[in-house]
């Protein structure tokens, strides 16, 4: 079926390792985004993607590397885990840019549960 | 710095009620607000908004935006059970292509 995929859906990882986090879109959509949610924070960008090999740091960028070699996959690397990367992070895709005029908002993946312990 | 504040933080109320959720922004070259439901996986999109005054309604559900006053209202009237959820508040800016979100209203609908 078309649409935004994650995998990991759940993942426990020990201070230090490195871990990353997949992210699949089936619409070829051209920009993707990494976002964060955690409790009294909302979701935070942590970085986006216009197009392949095209990434961009969002509002918390630090500790996390990402990758656009395809434009369906955006991967995205704790290079080293810290505790207070735990965290449900969402990968979203959107067709273009998000316009007033735009009909196609952010489509989110169901989100990975990461806990660093 | 872009900056979206919602509130209430939480809201309990009964089925039947009308509720209405606040959300007030603070955005360089603001471009659109948006609304999203969140239950227990992915925020689900409601409504975009862009223009002042223009009210968009999607069945029990509705939203406006002031642009002068730099908020935007979501309604739900006779609220069911099915409402509970948490519902997400975003502006997105002309400068660069990103939505900065809000921390949330966690709406719960008891029978």
């Amino acid at each position: 079926d078309a649409g935004i995929t994650q995998s990991p859906r759940y993942k426990i990882t020990e201070t230090g390792r490195q871990v990353t986090l997949m992210c699949h879109q089936t619409w070829s959509h051209s920009y993707m985004f990494w976002y964060r949610q955690d409790l009294g924070h909302g979701l935070r960008l942590i970085y986006y993607s216009a197009a392949a090999d095209i990434t961009d740091k969002g509002e918390v960028s630090d500790g996390y590397v990402v990758s656009r070699s395809k434009t369906e996959n955006f991967p995205l690397t704790l290079e080293s885990a810290t505790r207070s990367q735990t965290s449900v992070y969402f990968c979203a895709s959107s067709e273009r840019e998000l316009t007033g005029e735009s009909k196609s908002p952010l489509h989110f993946g169901n989100g990975t549960r990461l806990t660093v312990t | 710095e872009d900056k979206v504040v919602q509130s209430p933080l939480s809201l309990v109320v009964h089925e039947g009620d009308t509720v209405t959720l606040n959300c007030s922004y603070e955005v360089t070259n603001f471009r659109s607000l948006l609304w999203y439901k969140q239950e227990k996986k992915a925020p689900t999109f409601l409504f975009m908004l862009t223009s002042s005054g223009i009210e968009k309604k999607s069945g029990r559900l509705s939203s406006i935006l002031d642009k002068k006053e730099l908020f935007s209202i979501l309604n739900i009237t006779a609220t069911q059970t099915g409402d509970s959820a948490v519902y997400l508040c975003a502006v997105g800016s002309w400068t660069g292509n990103m939505l900065t979100f809000g921390g949330g209203t966690r709406l719960m609908v008891k029978p």
